[in-house]
């Protein structure tokens, strides 16, 4: 299995909802990460996790809050976000977390396309 | 900050023709290079570049990395229509506190036309 999923591939919310995004790996792989893209732009690093624990948080607002309750999954709970947050969100996973003398390379899902009204 | 530009943004060629994409960068504590195809959703990884000079192969894909000039170039020999696509290049380095990040390029938008 080298696949990354994510689930769901679409969600519409109003800005006064709660909902989570998921992301499931079987590769084994130690780190997974969200990205956040808008259109027509590069994604862009939003958390990352290391064998289960938060290793980077690149400054994102409050409103969104990541979870890794085991090695293969990883959340992301929404609460009360704003339109400007409309973006497809992506989840990567990779065998570990570059190190030093080691780099990987991170395999993306299919992505979550997010509309908030 | 670490910087990585691709050029050309797009580029709209022929099937058939050969076309050479570019990824230059400017960052600290370098570690890797990667090339990923991306369509309508998410990026499609291609390579992984860590050593100058040595190219990789995938089909009519190649790519080498040439450290000392800071850059990157991928390859498509004979393309199809199927290898339109944005082509991201991504610049691993170590951004300090034992972590590294990913920084993407904008991308080069590839169309090939029949």
């Amino acid at each position: 299995d080298t696949e990354v999923t994510q689930t769901p591939k679409h969600l519409v919310m109003g800005m006064t909802n709660k909902k989570s995004l998921k992301c499931e790996q079987h590769m084994g792989h130690r780190a997974m990460y969200w990205y956040k893209q808008k259109a027509k732009k590069p994604p862009e690093l939003m958390f990352v996790y290391s064998y289960e624990k938060l290793s980077i948080n690149e400054s994102v607002p409050s409103r969104f809050s990541p979870e890794c309750p085991n090695s293969s999954l990883l959340n992301l709970h929404l609460h009360a976000l704003q339109p400007e947050d409309s973006a497809l969100y992506l989840c990567a996973s990779s065998q570990g977390e570059a190190a030093h003398f080691t780099s990987y390379e991170q395999y993306f899902g299919p992505g979550t396309r997010l509309t908030v009204t | 900050e670490d910087k990585v530009v691709q050029s050309p943004l797009s580029l709209v060629v022929h099937e058939g023709d050969t076309v050479t994409l570019n990824c230059s960068y400017e960052v600290t504590n370098f570690r890797s290079l990667l090339w990923y195809k991306q369509e309508k959703k998410a990026p499609t990884f291609l390579f992984m570049l860590t050593s100058s000079g040595i190219e990789k192969k995938s089909g009519r894909l190649s790519s080498i990395l040439d450290k000392k000039e800071l850059f990157s170039i991928l390859n498509i020999t004979a393309t199809q229509t199927g290898d339109s696509a944005v082509y991201l290049c991504a610049v691993q380095a170590y951004s300090g506190a034992g972590s590294y990040q990913l920084t993407f390029g904008k991308g080069t938008k590839l169309s090939v036309i029949p």
